[in-house]
């Protein structure tokens, strides 16, 4: 079975930095093409970051330049630095595998709250 | 990148029937068959639910089904129950965007 679970979220203020972590078991993400979703209160899903297997880097616009995603194969762990980080970053923040086979995110997390604010 | 178009609301009693419209693209939702449907209840995390416009994966009830027609792909929600008040929210493989998965706005599902 796999499972995806997210943590490092939190409330920060304007300006400063979070590492979020997603800790993957059942699939080893260093294998998979593995991404960041999130979605601010009351709003839809939107595209942050993505890794592919073969370790290209993808960035939303809103947030290239800020954020960084890697994976660590020894704690099969995928990563989502976020720095300079604005009011606007305020959401929960999904890791999902993302199928490109089919051009679906298949397992999810369970997300995790960032609260930028003063 | 655009999103898909979905109604914001849709209600049904239980029992009923209820479809909700992903409109896209002629290039994306037209174009192929990866359109995929997601349902996301209060709090939790999206779920995959139709895949390949009308497959769903393994433990998805046969309530749940999908349809494309031109550039309109559709999931019919059969036998309606409380249960399925949640957001409902498709997405399309698109060439216009650099993670070449495209999301609608998501439908809110109100069971009456």
């Amino acid at each position: 079975e796999v499972q995806l679970v997210e943590s490092g979220g939190g409330l920060i203020q304007p300006g400063g930095s979070l590492r979020l972590s997603c800790a993957a078991s059942g699939l080893t993400v260093s294998r998979n093409y593995m991404s960041w979703v999130r979605q601010a209160p009351g709003k839809g899903l939107e595209w942050v970051s993505v890794i592919y297997s073969g370790g290209s880097t993808y960035y939303a616009d809103s947030v290239k330049g800020r954020f960084t995603i890697s994976g660590d194969n020894s704690k099969n762990t995928l990563y989502l630095q976020m720095n300079s980080l604005r009011a606007e970053d305020t959401a929960v923040y999904y890791c999902a595998r993302v199928d490109y086979g089919d051009y679906l995110l298949d397992y999810w997390g369970q997300g995790t709250l960032v609260t930028v604010s003063s | 990148q655009s999103a898909l178009t979905q109604p914001a609301s849709v209600s049904g009693s239980p029992g009923q029937s209820i479809t909700i419209s992903c409109t896209g693209p002629s290039s994306d939702v037209g174009a192929y068959n990866y359109v995929s449907w997601y349902r996301q209840h209060p709090g939790k995390a999206p779920k995959l639910m139709i895949y390949d416009v009308s497959n769903r994966p393994s433990g998805v009830s046969n309530r749940f089904s999908g349809s494309k027609s031109g550039n309109t792909a559709s999931l019919t929600i059969s036998g309606l129950q409380a249960e399925d008040e949640a957001d409902y929210y498709c997405s399309s493989y698109t060439s216009s965007s650099t993670f070449r998965v495209v999301f609608g706005g998501g439908t809110r599902l109100t069971v009456l």
